[in-house]
Order: C-alpha cells, then structure tokens, then sequence
C-alpha cells in the first residue's frame, strides 16, 4: 500500500500567489484531513472530510484558504492569494471512520514557503 | 475546548534507559487517544491507538496507558535505542467527530 500521497513536498512562491496542495488518501479510506503545521501553533485541523462531504472547516484560517474533495481519492487545499504567514507544513491524513475514532495515516506532507 | 499539554518538550536520555513521556489534558470525556511519532523533516508515524474503553496498548517495546480521570496518557519506551529519536506527539479524538487535537510533542533524543 502507498499510504497517503501529497504534492508537492516542497513549494516555494511569492505573495499573492496561488498555491494548490494534493493529496491521494488511502484506498478505502473515506475520512480526509488537512492539517497544518508550525513552530509557533503546532499542529492544527485546518478541515474534515468524510464521505467527499466537508464535515467541519472551522479551523480554515481565512477566506483565502480553500479546500475541495471531488471524489474519494483525491483532495485539493487551495491558497489564493497566498501571504507569508501561511509559510508551514500542510499534511493530510485518511482513516476508515464509519461512526467512531479510528487511526488516523499522515502523509509526508508539502513544506510551503511564501516569500 | 480540550487541551492537550506535553511535558518535558525535550528530553534527552543515555541509551538502554527506560523512559516515560507524559500527556495530560482537560477534559477527561475524550474518545481515542493516538500517539505518534515524527522524524525531523518526515510526515508522522502513527504509533499506537488507545480506545476510550481501554487502559493500555502494547506494541514491541511501547507502552502507552490512558486514565481519563487524572487526564493522562503516557507512552512508555523500554531500553531505549539511538534511532527511537524523534518528537513523539500525542492526540485526542474530539467528542465531535473524527478529529483530532495534537499536544505540542516532547522531542526525545537518546544518545549512545
């Protein structure tokens, strides 16, 4: 199995740019998770899927901050216009999750730097 | 809201000891507890899986106990070997959803 798959592993762009995160959750898995990553906040939620379906997106940060999961094996996570204090490491994580809490695979994650 | 605090943040050790790590939170009516574990630059390692029914979970040299009425979870590493270095973190599943709230990690370095 390739555990979760993200793209880029590493982006570097400049302010006002858009910036657009991959990922291929697990076969099977039907949970889909974006977290962030940095040295001041750790790691935080940034938005849930299950099903395809968005599930909460309270941790998006702002309007410019998107995500999207148009089928089972595969999401997107969208900056537009990206700034520098979105500098981090974006991860995405699948589990199986019929009802309860089950374990959660990360992916190796996509550094992101926005100078 | 749930908190999750991990105490030391780093920790340094000789080879061959046993050591605990610790995580403690505020609200004991939590779901799952997972640890983890990152190397510097890596994605994380999901470690071991602790139900909200259960006491304990074993894997190899790896102990993690839970007791949801003290609010803590620690994850026991016997005779500890260099390549166990890494930041081990550990996270609570909300009562709301599979989501999960992370404890800012203890980095471990065990020399030889």
């Amino acid at each position: 199995d390739a555990g979760v798959i993200q793209s880029p592993r590493h982006e570097v762009t400049e302010m006002g740019q858009e910036v657009t995160l991959r990922c291929k959750p697990i076969s099977g898995h039907n949970s889909l998770f974006w977290y962030r990553q940095t040295m001041m906040r750790g790691l935080e939620l940034l938005i849930y899927f299950n099903n395809n379906v968005p599930i909460d997106d309270s941790g998006m940060p702002e309007d410019r901050f998107s995500a999207k999961m148009p089928n089972a094996s595969f999401s997107t996570l969208k900056i537009q216009p990206s700034e520098p204090r979105d500098s981090a490491v974006y991860f995405c994580a699948s589990s199986f999750g019929g009802g309860s809490y089950n374990e959660q695979f990360f992916g190796p994650g996509t550094r992101l730097t926005v100078l | 809201k749930q908190e999750v605090t991990q105490i030391p943040a780093a920790l340094s050790v000789p080879e061959g000891e046993n050591l605990v790590l610790n995580c403690s939170f505020t609200d004991s009516a939590i779901y799952n507890l997972q640890w983890f574990r990152q190397d510097p630059g890596k994605g994380l390692t999901s470690l071991l899986l602790i139900q909200s029914s259960q006491r304990e979970q074993t894997s190899g040299r790896l102990n993690a106990s839970l007791d949801k009425s003290s609010g803590r979870s620690t994850l026991y590493i016997a005779a500890s070997q260099p390549g166990d270095s890494a930041t081990y973190l550990c996270a609570l599943f909300r009562n709301a959803g599979n989501m999960l709230t992370f404890g800012g990690g203890t980095r471990l370095m065990v020399k030889p």
